[in-house]
């Protein structure tokens, strides 16, 4: 089965802790994506990755760090400098890294902080 | 990117009955419109889209008029079913761009 695994489904942050999202795809897509979604906001973009070892922020990306090692990989970490980091976050892909690709999302980690 | 502004934020309607979302934008830079459907839980996943060549594409029950010359596209679910429940988010881009700019989005239910 092809597609996007993000794990883990659920996860919880304490005060001052990094954490890192895990997003994985067996597309052979070139660019990847990392959204967060809040009720009512929609989807903002935080980072997007167009090849390995590249990455651009989005309108989002403070307090977020990223990296692309590997074609298949885009770890997100929501470090403590992110106030709040409580969201819905999703993980995307698309063949080339043109806006118009069509882009497969991912089911989505939720964040939690205790 | 400049904002896309998409209305209502929340929409019901009786099975059967006709669903309408509309967006809007400012930059005239965009060409590619699509719109994505995401179930409670679950990531989004396109819909359907449409390019400023057209005024209209339908897909099934799904259709997507677009005027150019007010800067507004909007989605018309026709015989709405409680299996449509799900929220909707517009889109925009251009060809030049690496990014879509989403809307806010649309919670629909559709009520048995």
């Amino acid at each position: 089965d092809g597609g996007i695994t993000q794990s883990p489904k659920y996860l919880f942050r304490k005060e001052g802790q990094n954490v890192t999202l895990s997003c994985e795809q067996n597309l052979n897509h070139d660019a990847m994506y990392w959204y967060r979604q809040d009720p009512g906001q929609g989807l903002r973009l935080i980072y997007y990755s167009q090849i390995v070892n590249d990455f651009q922020k989005g309108d989002i990306a403070e307090g977020y760090s990223v990296s692309r090692e590997k074609k298949e990989s885009f770890p997100l970490t929501v470090t403590s400098a992110q106030k709040n980091p409580t969201a819905f976050y999703l993980c995307a892909s698309s063949s080339a890294g043109g806006g118009w690709e069509t882009q497969y999302f991912g089911p989505g980690t939720r964040l939690l902080v205790l | 990117q400049q904002q896309v502004k998409q209305s209502p934020q929340s929409l019901i309607v009786q099975k059967g009955g006709i669903s309408i979302i509309n967006c809007a934008y400012e930059n005239t830079a965009f060409d590619y419109f699509p719109w994505y459907q995401q179930f409670p839980g679950k990531g989004p996943a396109l819909l359907i889209a449409i390019r400023p060549d057209v005024s209209e594409k339908k897909e099934g029950r799904f259709t997507i008029s677009f005027n150019k010359s007010a800067k507004q596209f909007s989605l018309h679910i026709m015989d709405s079913q409680p299996g449509d429940s799900a929220t909707y988010f517009c889109a925009a881009t251009s060809t030049g761009y690496s990014t879509l700019t989403f809307g806010k989005g649309t919670m629909l239910l559709v009520s048995p």
